[in-house]
């Protein structure tokens, strides 16, 4: 089954404990997106990615990384979290097309920052 | 950077009504428009697209239009059912694709019986 999975579903954690969400998709797509959605503000993209080792910053990238080392991984890494950091995170993929442009989201990471 | 603008943000229609969604965006370079559908505690869905090149599109019950001299698209979704009832995010991308997307706030849509 072609999906998006994102590991773990559900996190609480302290400021300032390092922690990494995982994204994996199995549709040998080349672009992923990690968002955050917020009550009243939508999704905001965090970073994006268009191929193996390339990523770029997206509207909110300050106090996240990410590496993409393989085509179906793509982790988000938080190095020092902070209570504003809490958030539902989703990661995303997609395969560029001349066509309608599919982006598969995965089924969401909700995280606290205590 | 791309600013989208989204309105209303509630919508309250009744079944078999139609339902407008409008956006606005900032970057003249923007030219991929593409519309999600969030169902409560579900992940965003794409249920349709447009690009720069296009005024409008359709697929069934839903159409997106595009004014590239306004800079502003809309949703448009006839014939409402209950199963219409979700959160509906537009964006916008400079690159052509959905690598690198700047969303509106979201639109609740009710659709009541």
């Amino acid at each position: 089954e072609a999906q998006v999975t994102q590991n773990p579903r559900y996190l609480i954690t302290v400021t300032g404990k390092k922690l990494t969400v995982t994204c994996s998709q199995n549709m040998n797509h080349e672009y992923m997106s990690w968002y955050r959605q917020d009550p009243g503000l939508g999704l905001r993209q965090i970073y994006y990615s268009m191929n193996v080792e390339v990523t770029d910053k997206g509207d909110v990238p300050e106090g996240y990384k990410v590496s993409r080392k393989e085509k179906r991984n793509f982790p988000l890494i938080l190095e020092s979290p902070s209570p504003n950091q809490t958030s539902l995170y989703f990661c995303a993929s997609s395969l560029p097309g001349v066509g309608t442009d599919t982006q598969y989201f995965g089924p969401g990471t909700r995280l606290t920052v205590l | 950077g791309e600013n989208v603008e989204q309105h209303p943000s509630t919508l309250s229609v009744q079944e078999g009504d139609s339902a407008v969604i409008k956006c606005t965006y900032s970057d003249s370079a923007s030219n991929y428009f593409p519309w999600y559908k969030q169902e409560l505690g579900k992940r965003p869905q794409l249920i349709i697209d447009i690009r720069s090149n296009v005024g409008e599109k359709k697929d069934q019950r839903i159409a997106v239009t595009l004014n590239k001299t306004a800079k502003h698209f809309s949703l448009h979704i006839t014939e409402t059912q209950p199963e219409d009832s979700a959160v509906y995010f537009c964006a916008a991308s400079i690159s052509g694709t959905a690598s690198k997307l700047t969303f509106g706030t979201g639109t609740r849509l009710q659709v009541t019986l």
